[in-house]
This record gives C-alpha cells, sequence and structure tokens, in this order.
C-alpha cells in the first residue's frame, strides 16, 4: 500500500492564481482531512470529510474549498491565492473516528504565494 | 475540544529515558488522549493512545493519573533518530477532529 500520496510536493503561486493539491489514499478509509502548517506551528485543520459526498469545515477553512466524489480522494482547492496561504499542507486519513481515529498523514505539499 | 499544554522543548542524551507532561486540565469524560511524532518535512505519526492508567507499546508508555488532567508520554532509552516534535492531543471519543497544539520539540544529543 502506498498510503496516503500528495502531489505536487512542491509549488509557487503567484497573488490570485488558483490550484489544487491533490491527496489519495489507498487504505478504503471513510475520514479524510487536510491541515496546514506554518513555520514552528502546529497543524490547523482545513477541511475534513466522513465519507465519499461529505465534507465539513475545520478551523481554518476560508479560501479554501474542497470535494469528496470518491472514497480515495480529497482534493483541496485555492481560489484567489493569498501569502497568507504561504505553509505546508498535509492530508490525512483515518479508518475510523473517535477514540480509534489515528491518522495516516501523507508527505505533505510545500506552498509559496509570491 | 480540551486545550493541552506542553513545555516547548527538552534536550536529552542518547540512552536516557524522556518523560514529556502535558496537560489538559479541562478533559472531558469522553476525551482520550493521543501522541504524534513529527521529523522535519514529514507529517505527523501516531505514537500512543489512551484513556487512563498506563499503556505501553512497541514505541512508547503512556502515564496518566486517576484525575486525567495530565498525561506523560515516556520514551526508554532515547536515540538520536528520536529527535522530533512531539504532540499531545485530546480528542472527543465521537468527535472527527484532532487538535494540534505547539508540541514539544525533544532534541537528542550523542
Amino acid at each position: 500500500n502506498a498510503g496516503v500520496t500528495q502531489t505536487p510536493k512542491f509549488r509557487i503561486l503567484k497573488i490570485g492564481q488558483s490550484m489544487t493539491l491533490q491527496c489519495t489514499q489507498d487504505m478504503n478509509h471513510n475520514y479524510m482531512y487536510w491541515y496546514r502548517q506554518d513555520p514552528g506551528m502546529g497543524l490547523k485543520l482545513i477541511y475534513y470529510s466522513v465519507g465519499a459526498g461529505i465534507t465539513d469545515k475545520g478551523e481554518v477553512p476560508n479560501g479554501y474549498n474542497v470535494s469528496r466524489s470518491t472514497t480515495e480522494d480529497f482534493p483541496l482547492r485555492l481560489e484567489l491565492a493569498a501569502p497568507s496561504q504561504t505553509s505546508v499542507y498535509f492530508c490525512a486519513s483515518s479508518r475510523l473516528a473517535g477514540a480509534d481515529n489515528e491518522q495516516f498523514f501523507g508527505p505533505g505539499t510545500r506552498l509559496t504565494v509570491l | 475540544l480540551a486545550k493541552t499544554t506542553q513545555p516547548i522543548s527538552m534536550d536529552s542524551y542518547e540512552g536516557q529515558e524522556v518523560n514529556i507532561t502535558c496537560s489538559h486540565n479541562n478533559i472531558a469524560t469522553n476525551d482520550y488522549i493521543t501522541w504524534y511524532q513529527q521529523f522535519p518535512s514529514q507529517g505527523p505519526r501516531f505514537i500512543i493512545q489512551g484513556y487512563k492508567t498506563k499503556v505501553t507499546n512497541e514505541v512508547a508508555s503512556l502515564f496518566i493519573p486517576a484525575d486525567r488532567k495530565s498525561s506523560t508520554l515516556s520514551l526508554p532509552r532515547v536515540s538520536l533518530s528520536d529527535t522530533a516534535v512531539y504532540y499531545c492531543l485530546v480528542g472527543d471519543a465521537y468527535t472527527d477532529k484532532l487538535i494540534f497544539g505547539t508540541g514539544t520539540r525533544l532534541q537528542v544529543f550523542p
């Protein structure tokens, strides 16, 4: 199993541009998450999904959109990129929620907005 | 979701036991305590999870006192490869969300 994969690994955007960060998991997990991590800080939850067709906002959803058309994929869309969105983005998945919600993380996408 | 407080950083030497304590005074009855490890330029990795007393796995031990207002992650005989950031999280047994704090940066010296 590849686990959780993310593409691209690095990206530089200009202010106002848009892009989609891709996330795929091959563990048949129902739950998927998007986090951002600013330098020296912990992770902040952007959006999460409890299954195909179901998404919900996390702590910092403004400026982002998600969709979940399949169990495997959970893309994160940035519209009108801003310098404040410069960060490392991690996608994660888990089989269950709550007490047994061990999350498996991808390698991250490092995004710079100039 | 309960807020956690942990030391910003800790130093240790190879072969020593390291104990990282996390405070979670507002922990609720349904909350579990989970610890993650993060190496530079990588996503966090699950270490251990517990509800009360003591939990041990091949990597670490987790000690939780009766009042559950704190917990201690114990790493036996650390090596240089244990240098990482360690996050303590408290999550409701029924929630889908995890709240990460700033974590504890552990530096292991030779």
